[in-house]
């Protein structure tokens, strides 16, 4: 059964760096697509972007300039990062295999002083 | 950037049928978008009910179903049951699945 893990710290200061990490069982991190989606508290899905297996990356338009998803197959594992946080990037931060095939049960990131 | 549309809020009576939609913005949806639909429940992580406009996962219940309909992807529970009451949100695919959520519709059955 493939299995997907968040993990990373839950509170970030104000400007500073998010970074998580999604630990893959079950499965190669060496196939697929791989996700990063996030949702605010009392609010909707929102997609951050995916790395393909081959190391391609697709973002979305609105984080693009702050996001980098990253591959380390020695671990199976690949990681989110998001630069100058803000009191609005403040989220349950889920990684997925493929599109949302598979899910991992989610992480709550604060971002506070 | 593309908007998903989906209906806020919807309720169907137990053993009801009810069909939730998913526009976007840039016209008419089709496979090409690889509609996706989830279902979350308070508390929960989503999980996927439906992907490839009409393939499902293991564990998906034989009375959900996705298809295209009306230019827009549609997910259809027939015979709904009281588990079912949730969060469904849907995911379209824009250039190189480039993915953009559904503002979700909160389902009530009642």
């Amino acid at each position: 059964q493939v299995q997907l893990q968040e993990s990373g710290p839950g509170l970030v200061k104000p400007s500073e760096t998010l970074s998580l990490t999604c630990t893959v069982s079950g499965d190669s991190i060496s196939s697929y697509y791989w996700t990063w989606i996030r949702q605010p508290p009392g609010k909707g899905l929102e997609w951050i972007g995916y790395i393909h297996y081959s190391g391609s990356t697709n973002y979305s338009p609105s984080l693009e300039s702050r996001v980098t998803i990253s591959l380390d197959t020695s671990k199976n594992q690949f990681s989110l990062k998001l630069t100058s946080v803000t009191a609005a990037d403040t989220a349950v931060y889920y990684c997925a295999r493929s599109h949302g095939y598979f899910w991992g049960p989610g992480t709550l990131v604060t971002v506070s002083s | 950037q593309a908007v998903v549309t989906q209906e806020p809020s919807l309720t169907v009576s137990p053993g009801g049928t009810v069909t939730l939609t998913c526009g976007s913005s840039t016209g008419v949806v089709t496979s090409g978008h690889y509609p996706y639909w989830f279902q979350q429940k308070p508390g929960q992580a989503p999980r996927t009910l439906i992907y490839d406009t009409s393939k499902k996962h293991s564990w998906t219940p034989a009375r959900f179903s996705g298809s295209l309909l009306g230019g827009k992807a549609a997910l259809t529970l027939s015979g709904a049951q009281p588990e079912d009451e949730a969060e469904y949100y849907c995911l379209l695919g824009y250039s190189n699945f480039r993915g953009v959520f559904g503002g979700g519709t909160k389902l009530t059955v009642l």
